[in-house]
């Protein structure tokens, strides 16, 4: 049973364009969770994600960033037009339930130059 | 607005001696507590929590300690090993709702042979 699989591992954009980080949850997970690390900080938390669903997205910043979970396929956390400002490392998480503790992918760090 | 606090960035253990890393919340409202554990490169990784109901937990060298009325829980490692080498966040989240936890910004250990 992998566990949750997050690539690409690093990612490098320009400033200006779009960076796109695909989660894969563990097997019989339908909840996804998506955290951003930025250096010296704590993981603060972005959105909450159900099948075809977003139940929370109150961590997410108001402009250029989106994320889906479809029926099919990975969870993906879209960044537009990144900025110096996005380079984080970004950890998704799975979970079977809403209520179970997650399981955390090995993050995506994302470098704008 | 940090809810979660860990005041120690840093901590030197010896090898076989205890372990104790701390942790503060502000908000009233958290009734579950998680800490993780994290190598360089890798994803958190879930290690022990507690509900309110409790005011100890304990699995193996790791015990956690709850105390409501000063807002404060530690984690205790006895005896320390190598291996516990790593950054420790704190957690918390309101139970009964969704894995949204909010983290602190952790404390590395470094455990000395």
């Amino acid at each position: 049973n992998a566990g949750v699989m997050q690539n690409p591992r690093h990612l490098v954009r320009r400033r200006g364009q779009e960076a796109r980080l695909r989660c894969s949850p563990m097997k019989g997970h339908s909840h996804v969770y998506w955290y951003r690390q930025l250096p010296e900080e704590g993981l603060k938390f972005m959105v909450y994600l159900q099948k075809e669903n977003i139940i929370d997205e109150s961590g997410m910043p108001k402009e250029r960033f989106s994320a889906e979970f479809p029926k099919e396929g990975p969870s993906i956390l879209r960044i537009q037009q990144v900025v110096r400002g996005d380079s984080a490392a970004y950890f998704c998480a799975s979970s079977p339930q809403g209520t179970t503790e997650a399981f955390f992918g090995q993050g995506t760090r994302l470098t704008v130059v | 607005d940090q809810q979660v606090k860990q005041n120690s960035p840093s901590l030197s253990v010896q090898e076989g001696r205890i372990s104790i890393l701390n942790c503060d919340y502000t908000n009233s409202m958290f009734d579950y507590f998680l800490w993780y554990k994290k190598y360089p490169a890798e994803g958190p990784t879930f290690l022990i929590s507690i509900s309110s109901i409790k005011d100890k937990n304990e699995d193996g060298r790791f015990t956690v300690f709850l105390n409501k009325s000063a807002k404060h829980l530690s984690l205790h490692i006895v005896p320390s090993q190598p291996g516990d080498s790593a950054v420790y966040f704190c957690a918390a989240s309101v139970e009964g709702g969704y894995q949204k936890v909010t983290f602190g910004t952790g404390t590395k250990l470094q455990v000395i042979p």
